[in-house]
């Protein structure tokens, strides 16, 4: 019930496009999901986060979509360009403290 | 812009030997975290930390783990007796308070051979 699924495990974009990376969860006490973004050698960065009281939340190229009733989260990144290449996990929490993190996503974005 | 600092970058030990790893985290933050990463596998929560006090652990945290705030700046992680699976990228974290966004350091990545 801890789980968080991500997909798909890797992604490859034409920059551009549209990136799309879904993750599902199960424990319906998780009020905090965030987006981090990882490059090669260096931590998770936030990227962004959305609360369950919203289905949407955008910022700048970044849109977190979320379907409360189907337990599911997206991110979508607008405009992909190649300098967002990089791993991003979804995460999920309760109380935003104990972060679950999905497997991870990497993404490609071909120039 | 604040960060969080992790010393050192890369550890290498061997197995048996007990580590250290050092963090310090964002000054005015208040709850403090580690999670570890084997490589190409997924960020794990392994202890979080406030008030002195250890408020919560995961399963990986065993007996050979354990976290301490020396001093009003630092945050750290003793490895007891290495194992060769203890190798990992290491990540302390800090947030302002509960229910607040986490913040993550560089990392310390621990090579047990």
């Amino acid at each position: 019930q801890q789980q968080v699924k991500q997909s798909p495990q890797s992604l490859i974009v034409q920059k551009g496009g549209i990136s799309i990376i879904n993750c599902a969860y199960e424990n319906t006490a998780f009020d905090y999901f965030p987006w981090y973004q990882q490059f090669p050698g260096k931590g998770p960065a936030l990227l962004i986060a959305i609360r369950p009281d919203v289905s949407e939340k955008k910022e700048g190229r970044f849109t977190i979509s979320f379907n409360k009733s189907a337990k599911q989260f997206s991110l979508h990144i607008m405009d992909s360009q190649p300098g967002d290449s990089a791993t991003y996990f979804c995460a999920a929490s309760q109380g935003a403290q104990k972060l679950v993190f999905g497997q991870g996503t990497r993404l490609t974005i071909n120039p | 812009e604040p960060e969080v600092t992790q010393t050192p970058s890369h550890q290498v030990t061997q197995m048996g030997q007990e580590v250290i790893l050092r963090c310090v985290p964002i000054s005015n933050h208040l709850y403090f975290y580690w999670y570890r990463q084997i490589l190409g596998q997924k960020v794990e929560f392994l202890v979080s930390f406030y008030n002195n006090e250890i408020s919560e652990k995961s399963e990986i945290f065993d007996d050979q783990f354990s976290v301490e705030r020396p001093d009003g700046s630092n945050f750290t992680l003793k490895i007891r007796s290495t194992k060769l699976e203890d190798s990992a990228m290491y990540f302390c974290a800090s947030s302002v308070r509960q229910n607040t966004e986490a913040f993550f350091g560089q990392g310390t990545r621990l090579t047990v051979v």
